[in-house]
């Protein structure tokens, strides 16, 4: 399967502090994205990373990419409650036209 | 206006019956998704459409099929539908700049 994995599955975490996830996957790959989901919500795009970029910054989110390692992270700064929803990391191979999404972080950001 | 729209929003059938859910995009996009989403939030892609040109997951059974009647519109046909099959489905496109996907609001599909 080529679909990714994220860890942790949970993440339950005090406003204002950092939050971090880190996605695995195991293709080559040709960009990696990150999307939130809300609860019972679609899938909204948060930032895309290139297979030739390292790191990436929007607002208070910050995409790594380890290619070597098939991984990356993202980090969420100051976290707000509003920030509670899950997100997922979805990988974009060369071949076709299918992106894969890891399995998923439930992040709760407690007021 | 809604980039990614789906219908119906909830859709609750029995066992063996035939259905349908609609997806439109006005985004202009060549690039259109079905995903699967179940209990646990695991998200499966079903299939792909790109100018005509259909990939599906090889996983998914051949009960489900995707029709496209215009770059538009994606529509999923799924017959004699199980137990199994309840989840939520999201329709998607793809392309822009950025090549992002835009998710549609989703259809949780029930079957008793």
């Amino acid at each position: 399967s080529q679909q990714g994995e994220e860890d942790p599955q949970a993440l339950s975490i005090q406003e204002g502090e950092n939050a971090t996830m880190n996605c695995s996957y195991k293709t080559s790959i040709n960009n990696l994205q990150w999307y939130r989901q809300n609860s019972g919500r679609g899938l909204v795009h948060l930032i895309l990373i290139r297979s030739n970029e390292r790191e990436k910054h929007s607002g208070r989110l910050r995409v790594t990419l380890d290619t070597s390692k098939k991984s990356s992270s993202l980090l969420i700064t100051a976290s707000r409650a509003a920030d509670t929803a899950s997100y997922f990391c979805a990988t974009d191979a060369f071949a076709g036209n299918q992106f894969y999404f890891g399995t998923g972080t439930s992040l709760t950001v407690i007021p | 206006d809604t980039a990614v729209s789906q219908t119906p929003k909830y859709l609750v059938t029995q066992m063996g019956n035939d259905k349908s859910i609609k997806c439109e995009q006005n985004l202009g996009h060549d690039t259109m998704y079905w995903y699967k989403q179940d209990s646990k939030k695991f998200l499966k892609i079903m299939f792909s459409y790109n100018n005509k040109e259909l990939i599906i997951n090889e996983t998914v059974p051949n009960r489900f099929s995707p029709k496209s009647p215009d770059k538009a519109h994606l529509n999923l046909h799924i017959n004699s539908l199980e137990l199994g099959d309840s989840a939520v489905y999201f329709c998607a496109s793809r392309g822009g700049e950025r090549n992002e996907q835009f998710f549609g609001p989703g259809t949780r599909l029930t079957v008793l």
